[in-house]
């Protein structure tokens, strides 16, 4: 069946660091894929999105982009701060009707100062 | 404000006991799902509805029971033959799925038997 694979976390950086999320997909047809974010205590909330191959999503300078090649969409951020800490789910939707995102496990992000 | 209410925040089961959690969606949305978070699993799909009076058994549907009476409103039983239900819910809504369609979240309902 479909799935999502992340990388474990947790990852932890300094300020300022570069971040690299990496997050493949297992999929039949052309799914959109999806990155989640979510801080502690609350629900997820839509970072950013790709619909087709080659797409590029970016919002609150976070990036990635959809490689349909290697079946994969790593969200990076050239410049982490501490207020990015949360954790980051990577998702996919089939794109058809009676379906649900399907969710990696969640990768851990802790930025310090 | 359009969003999607879920409560109560916290909520304390006794062993044997049924519970009732509440999502309400102001959002216009056809489809609305549930999902069970546990450290290390990410999200897991418990149950979904496309539409009033009818909804499917995703992938850990056993112990729990659902309604959809009124477009709005999604409610989760968490029954007492659901062996292991300490877990923070989350309720989700969307429209029917189409190319990118995303899914909008509430703030969960964290669950603990004791």
């Amino acid at each position: 069946g479909d799935s999502v694979t992340q990388m474990e976390g947790p990852v932890t950086l300094s300020e300022e660091a570069f971040l690299t999320i990496n997050c493949t997909y297992t999929a039949t047809g052309y799914p959109s894929l999806f990155w989640y974010v979510q801080y502690p205590g609350e629900g997820l909330q839509l970072l950013l999105k790709a619909t087709k191959a080659d797409d590029k999503g970016s919002n609150k300078g976070f990036e990635a982009t959809y490689r349909k090649e290697t079946t994969s969409f790593h969200l990076e951020k050239g410049s982490v701060q501490v207020s990015d800490s949360a954790v980051y789910f990577c998702a996919l939707n089939r794109n058809q009707a009676g379906t649900a995102l399907i969710f990696g496990k969640g990768t851990t992000l802790s930025v310090s100062s | 404000d359009g969003g999607i209410t879920q409560s109560p925040k916290y909520l304390f089961r006794k062993e044997g006991q049924n519970v009732t959690l509440s999502c309400e969606q102001n959002l216009n949305h056809d489809a609305m799902y549930w999902y069970r978070q546990d450290p290390g699993q990410g999200l897991r799909l418990i149950y979904y509805s496309q539409i009033v009076n009818d909804f499917q058994k995703g992938d850990i549907a056993e112990g729990y029971s659902v309604s959809r009476e009124k477009k709005e409103s999604f409610p989760l039983t968490v029954t007492s033959a659901q062996k292991n239900p300490t877990a923070f819910y989350l309720c989700a809504s969307s429209i029917l799925q189409g190319r990118g369609t995303e899914a909008f979240f509430g703030q969960g309902t964290r669950l603990t038997v004791v």
